[in-house]
């Protein structure tokens, strides 16, 4: 697609459920992030993928939170045993060399735990 | 920790006025950019700034990087309803790159007709 895909759109969960949260970036895009954002306030950085490189796992709220890159291409970001306060925004963007300074974000997963 | 502040947290003006909206830290920063986000969608980045002094103009929109490249403002001239959004800063700091970039706490602008 042209733009970074994001599913679901929304999704409500009762608390303790796990999520799976999917994010397609830019074709060909090297760099992908995960950021959370809570109501109408900023970004919080969650985890970024880069090629082959280990990712940076370094804002992960919990282990409860993992995120994985298939192919260097989809990623999908896991929340396990959900609690109320993972209820925000999760926006997913993407990057590459070519694309300067420029980050490219997906709409966002919309998340609800009741 | 919130590294970057920014204020106003909330702005309602009319058409036709100027508005500032500013960015601080007491961190350096390699580089900051400033992305405007509309409901329901993600952020779009408005430009970058990378000099400490260095300014940017946008159309009616002019971006100020500080000397000590530690804050930043963002001033807009004769605001129209079309600016209604969140404004976003983000610094990219020193090697990291824009491996992680940190995002201010935003800027809620509502241009009123």
């Amino acid at each position: 697609g042209a733009g970074v895909s994001q599913s679901p759109s929304n999704k409500v969960t009762e608390k303790g459920k796990d999520v799976e949260l999917r994010c397609d970036p830019i074709s060909g895009h090297t760099a992908l992030y995960w950021y959370r954002q809570s109501l109408g306030q900023g970004l919080e950085f969650l985890i970024y993928f880069q090629g082959n490189s280990a990712p940076d796992k370094s804002g992960l709220p919990s282990d409860r939170f993992s995120a994985e890159r298939t192919g260097g291409s989809v990623s999908t970001l896991t929340i396990q045993r959900t609690q109320q306060e993972d209820s925000a925004v999760y926006l997913c963007a993407s990057r590459t060399a070519s694309s300067g300074n420029t980050i490219y974000f997906g709409e966002g997963s919309w998340l609800t735990v009741v | 920790t919130q590294l970057l502040e920014q204020s106003p947290q909330f702005l309602s003006i009319q058409e036709g006025e100027n508005l500032t909206v500013y960015c601080n830290s007491s961190s350096v920063f390699s580089s900051l950019q400033w992305y405007r986000q509309e409901p329901g969608e993600g952020p779009v980045l408005l430009v970058t700034v990378v000099t400490g002094g260095e300014v940017k103009k946008l159309k009616r929109l002019t971006f100020q990087f500080g000397d000590a490249r530690k804050d930043s403002s963002l001033h807009i001239t004769a605001a129209q309803p079309g600016d209604t959004g969140l404004y976003l800063c983000a610094g990219a700091r020193g090697n990291t790159g824009f491996q992680k970039l940190v995002f201010g706490t935003g800027t809620r602008l509502l241009v009123s007709p």
